[in-house]
């Protein structure tokens, strides 16, 4: 079974660009999962889709971030304009369907430099 | 709401030496727990979780982490590490679903593990 696809793996801009990152769940995962993971920090949930409908985006700084999941399958996250805070891997992941422990099956990650 | 705390952001062992990596976490609910691990350059992986089952978790690669309710922990053990457990591991911890709570998952900040030959 192949695994979640991420694209780019990496992405260098300056500050004030936008950026856009590609996710490619798991074929049949209907739960999608965007985090953002800060060097020496612990990934944090940006949003979360059930199929193609937003469950949970309110860590989401939607003043410059934005996320869809046409369809139910992939799905994009920009950054417009992005700031140098901005600068951290942004990981991907889907599950089966919510559960309270449901695993997460996590893509490689696109490692974003904001200079 | 819900948090952990992960004690050492760096452990190192010798190969062949017990590892023990401590994770204690805040919940107002009956919590779900899991560990991940991450190597370079890839995503997370799941070790293993705690779904209120056995309180002892047997995980993948001969880890396993025991749930303590009256100590609010999660540690995580192995008897005997190999070079390739080096990497970086992550507890988490669920609110689970229904009512208020979406089921997220909130990290801790992480500990490296560095296994000497």
């Amino acid at each position: 079974e192949a695994g979640v696809a991420q694209s780019p793996r990496y992405k260098i801009i300056e500050k004030r660009q936008s950026v856009a990152f590609w996710c490619n769940p798991i074929s049949g995962h209907a739960t999608l999962y965007w985090y953002q993971q800060i060097l020496g920090q612990g990934p944090k949930l940006l949003i979360q889709f059930q199929n193609n409908g937003v469950v949970d985006d309110s860590q989401l700084p939607k003043d410059r971030f934005s996320a869809e999941r046409l369809k139910g399958v992939d799905s994009t996250l920009k950054i417009q304009p992005a700031k140098l805070e901005d600068s951290a891997v942004y990981l991907c992941a889907s599950s089966p369907r919510r559960m309270d422990y449901n695993e997460q099956f996590f893509g490689p990650g696109t490692r974003l430099t904001v200079l | 709401a819900q948090s952990v705390t992960q004690l050492g952001s760096h452990v190192s062992v010798s190969e062949g030496a017990l590892v023990l990596l401590r994770c204690n976490y805040s919940s107002s609910v009956p919590p779900y727990l899991f560990w991940y691990v991450q190597y370079p350059n890839q995503g997370l992986q799941l070790l293993l979780k705690y779904t209120s089952a056995a309180t002892l978790v047997k995980g993948i690669n001969g880890f396993e982490a025991e749930f303590k309710k009256s100590e609010t922990s999660f540690h995580l053990t192995k008897p005997s590490a190999h070079m390739s457990d080096a990497a970086e591991y992550f507890c988490a911890v669920s609110d689970g679903l229904g009512g208020s709570t979406l089921g997220r998952l909130y990290f801790g900040r992480g500990t490296q593990l560095t296994v000497w030959p």
